[in-house]
């Protein structure tokens, strides 16, 4: 069974519409990230959170919020979605914070027409 | 922010060709980190690397963390066609308290013609 994994794999949704994208994790790290990627812009941070009762914006959080309902989960919402969010979004781990190791799940593709 | 420069932008090689890719930062990285994407899948870790002048490997894989901890390189030997697809390298900052953040190249496409 795959440590991280996120559902759905792909999600197709119309502009305005209020979306979830899940992510679990069974690797028992404390710190989860979400990212999207684009064709040209590499991997970009969302949010990321250190632990339950912990919500960090990244680089790009405007339109996008997270919920980490417990140590496993870290959710991510689209409030209204638009469709330049149409993009591959990422979810990772890792466990401690000087030999920062990420791993990442296996991706949701969104399309926002 | 930090920018990480990571070349080639693609490479099409022969198959049984070794192949070499390096990153390079303007300032100091405390880990380096290999990851391979497949088409439609997240990124995949191939090799961590922790000390400046490290090297290790991973099957065919090779990877090195440069003495000035400003660059790495990542060189994979025999190429078969499944080495096709996205290699990114990615880094974390010696700064204090972002330690939690990785800085990501853009990636190196690599196709293998059998």
């Amino acid at each position: 069974d795959a440590d991280v994994t996120q559902t759905p794999r792909n999600r197709i949704t119309k502009t305005g519409k209020r979306i979830m994208l899940e992510c679990s994790q069974t690797k028992g790290h404390d710190r989860m990230y979400w990212y999207r990627q684009d064709p040209g812009l590499g991997l970009r941070l969302i949010y990321y959170s250190f632990d339950v009762k912990d919500i960090n914006k990244g680089e790009i959080s405007d339109g996008y919020s997270v919920s980490r309902q417990a140590q496993a989960k870290f959710s991510l919402s689209l409030e209204s979605a638009i469709p330049n969010q149409t993009a591959l979004y990422f979810c990772a781990t890792s466990d401690t914070s000087y030999r920062e190791t990420q791993y990442f799940g296996p991706g949701t593709r969104l399309l926002v027409l | 922010g930090q920018q990480l420069n990571q070349s080639p932008q693609s490479m099409f090689i022969q198959e049984g060709e070794d192949v070499s890719m390096n990153c390079t930062s303007s300032s100091i990285f405390n880990t380096w980190l290999w990851y391979k994407q497949d088409p439609g899948e997240g990124p995949v870790l191939l090799i961590a690397l922790y000390k400046a002048g490290e090297l290790t490997s991973n099957g065919r894989l090779t990877a090195q963390f440069g003495i000035t901890r400003k660059d790495s390189f990542l060189n994979i030997s025999a190429s078969i066609p499944s080495d096709v697809g996205i290699y990114f390298c990615a880094g974390q900052p010696n700064s204090g308290g972002s330690n939690y953040k990785l800085t990501f190249g853009k990636g190196t496409l690599l196709t293998v013609n059998p």
